[in-house]
């Protein structure tokens, strides 16, 4: 069936580097995607969105780039903080949310 | 910022009660969705309203049903519960085409 997933369950970086956590989707009819942070005890929080008539938007230290080629998008976060810490989760956006699985984003210091 | 409150963080109960989770949100969103979230499960969609007195089922909605009697509430009712419901019940809001916004979950125990 279709789906969006995430390629890694958990990404360890240092303090200060660059993460990146990818995201691949199945159905190239897909049109809109988003990066949604979940820390411990909380809801999801939005991040980022984009729709597939971009292949780059930018935020406040993220940037998401979406390869719609490969059906493939990814999140990467500049200079990693440790309140970066969460889970993190893409979703295609169609008549309600379908997310992937998550990836584990820990720092260390 | 859009606000969600889901109405109880902790709530525990017994297989069989009828059980009550509201969800209020203050921006005036028409569409709002019940997900629940399990370990290696991600979240998945249980219901949605795109409007006041309008409801759609989500992948999983067997054991569930849902009220909008007003656009800013929206209510999940478990019938009868069972153990398997034990689960971090999420709701979101959302303008049309929106991204949704997400309250902070109610963890659900069925004893």
């Amino acid at each position: 069936g279709e789906s969006v997933g995430l390629h890694l369950p958990t990404l360890s970086v240092q303090e200060g580097d660059n993460s990146i956590i990818n995201c691949a989707y199945s159905n190239s009819a897909s049109d809109y995607f988003i990066w949604y942070k979940q820390e411990s005890g909380k809801g999801p929080q939005f991040i980022i969105d984009i729709r597939s008539n971009m292949d780059k938007r930018q935020g406040q230290r993220v940037t998401v780039l979406l390869n719609k080629t490969v059906k493939h998008l990814s999140l990467q976060i500049a200079a990693t903080q440790p309140g970066d810490s969460a889970v993190y989760f893409c979703a295609e956006n169609r008549r309600a949310l379908t997310f992937g699985s998550g990836t584990r984003l820990q720092v260390q210091p | 910022d859009v606000k969600v409150t889901q109405s109880s963080r902790y709530l525990v109960k017994r297989t069989g009660e009828k059980v009550f989770l509201e969800c209020v949100q203050d921006m005036d969103h028409e569409n709002m969705f019940w997900y629940r979230q399990d370990p290696g499960l991600g979240l998945r969609l249980i219901y949605f309203s795109y409007d006041v007195k309008m409801k759609e089922k989500g992948d999983i909605p067997e054991g569930y049903s849902v009220s909008r009697e007003k656009k800013e509430r929206f209510s999940l009712i478990l019938e009868s519960a069972s153990t398997n419901q034990t689960s971090m019940y999420l709701c979101a809001s959302s303008l049309i085409g929106q991204p949704q916004h997400f309250g902070d979950g109610t963890r659900l125990s069925i004893l």
